[in-house]
């Protein structure tokens, strides 16, 4: 299957930074990714559709410019979390979808990233 | 209202049971569906997707999808215990670009 590597797995910064978490599709074309948050014992939250070559589109709630998203090529999208802070705090995930796999849907997703503010 | 419920459980089964999970969801306009398991700390896996309303089976799982009813569950025949994680429901929305999940639904299977 398709596979999304995400990186980094693990990360733990200082209230006011940033940090950047990259998601690459390592052997396909993703012309969209998307990115999840999810609290402990809690479903994934739907942040934005990141789209390559345009931006971002982000739902209800989620603070664009605290949530950086890039998406410059098919194969590699960003998540910058700007100026952090201890709520930011949760495991984010990106997934993609394989273009030539569009007519089935299925979402592949990276390992995610756990992010800690301290 | 939200766009995917599910039964958070958590649900247990002792082994070799059947393990029935069920999800509905908001939009009527919605495409596909997805059931996908989630291990602690780990991120999802797809275990199966299905379009049309009825049946579809693969190995010990079978999905049912009703859009009348807008209702779609996850029958898992001769449960094993490594079946034991979180079940998540998701659904590609209207416009067939934006994934919503269910909160989940935990389950233990017990040997």
């Amino acid at each position: 299957g398709a596979v999304v590597s995400q990186h980094p797995s693990r990360v733990i910064c200082k209230s006011g930074t940033s940090v950047k978490i990259e998601c690459r599709s390592l052997d396909f074309q993703a012309t969209t990714m998307f990115w999840y948050r999810q609290f402990p014992k809690k479903s994934l939250m739907l942040m934005a559709t990141s789209n390559e070559g345009s931006k971002a589109t982000y739902e209800q709630g989620v603070e664009k410019d605290k949530f950086l998203i890039n998406h410059a090529s098919l194969t590699l999208s960003t998540l910058t979390v700007t100026s952090a802070h201890p709520e930011d705090s949760s495991f984010y995930i990106c997934s993609a979808r394989d273009l030539e796999l569009a007519n089935t849907g299925e979402l592949f997703f990276g390992e995610g990233s756990r992010l800690t503010v301290l | 209202q939200k766009e995917v419920e599910q039964n958070s459980g958590p649900l247990s089964v002792p082994e070799g049971a059947i393990a029935s999970l069920n999800c509905t969801y908001s939009d009527r306009g919605s495409q596909s569906f997805f059931w996908y398991r989630q291990y602690s700390g780990k991120s999802p896996e797809l275990i199966m997707f299905i379009y049309s309303n009825g049946d579809k089976e693969d190995g010990r799982f079978t999905a049912q999808l009703n859009k009348a009813s807008q209702y779609v569950s996850l029958l898992i025949r001769d449960s094993q215990p490594s079946d034991s994680a979180t079940y998540l429901c998701a659904v590609n929305g209207r416009t067939g670009n934006q994934f919503y999940f269910g909160t989940g639904t935990s389950l233990t299977v017990i040997p």
